[in-house]
């Protein structure tokens, strides 16, 4: 089974420039997620999917990012402008729905953003 | 809200050895899972054990075991016969069953193996 497909795996940019990651999960995965991992720190929840329809943004810095999940298979999660505190790694993860298996989840490599 | 505290940001063990690594959550939920991530350098986050919480039993994958607490909201994990290939980061983490799943993760403890 092929897993939670992610890219770039590196981006460097420079501050106010704009950046996009993709991600594609895992076959029949109905739950897409995108966290932010700050160096040292535990993944932060910025945004999650069911299907084609957002569960919960409420920690997404929806003035520079966004986020779609068109059809309801893979995702693109923008930021623009980037600032310096973007830093960070940025993991997507899908999981089934509740009661399928759905009480995991299954994460991609992630891409580790630089800002300088 | 739901909080996940791990209090230990280092530890090392030798390798052969048991370490126990510790974790404490607060939730007025009463159906969650708990779960025990591992990232190694490779930033893969790869799934190490999970617990119900309405089973008691605690969960047990080979090496690694979790001794639950539900009273005292305490999920520690346990790994005996540490290996090199242990050495990672480790997350606690916790999960809501509710509609949409939502996951929540402590601040993780990096776990060294020596030699």
């Amino acid at each position: 089974e092929a897993g939670v497909a992610q890219s770039p795996r590196y981006k460097i940019i420079e501050k106010r420039q704009s950046v996009a990651f993709w991600c594609n999960p895992i076959s029949g995965h109905a739950t897409l997620y995108w966290y932010q991992q700050i160096l040292g720190q535990g993944p932060k929840l910025l945004i999650q999917f069911q299907n084609n329809g957002v569960v919960d943004d409420s920690q997404l810095p929806k003035d520079r990012f966004s986020a779609e999940r068109l059809k309801g298979v893979d995702s693109t999660l923008k930021i623009q402008p980037a600032k310096l505190e973007d830093s960070a790694v940025y993991l997507c993860a899908s999981s089934p729905i509740l009661g399928t298996g759905g009480e995991k989840l299954f994460f991609g490599s992630g891409t580790q953003l630089s800002v300088l | 809200a739901q909080t996940v505290t791990q209090s230990q940001p280092e530890m090392s063990v030798q390798e052969a050895e048991t370490v126990t690594l510790s974790c404490t959550y607060d939730t007025s939920e009463n159906n969650y899972y708990l779960f025990w991530y591992k990232q190694p350098p490779s930033r893969q986050m790869i799934l190490v054990i999970r617990q119900e919480a309405y089973k008691q039993q605690n969960a047990t994958e080979n090496r690694f075991s979790v001794n639950f607490q539900k009273a005292a909201k305490s999920f520690s994990l346990k790994i005996s016969d540490s290996q090199l290939g242990d050495t990672a980061m480790y997350f606690c983490a916790f999960m809501r069953r509710r509609t949409g799943n939502q996951f929540y993760f402590g601040t993780g403890t990096s776990l060294t193996v020596i030699p």
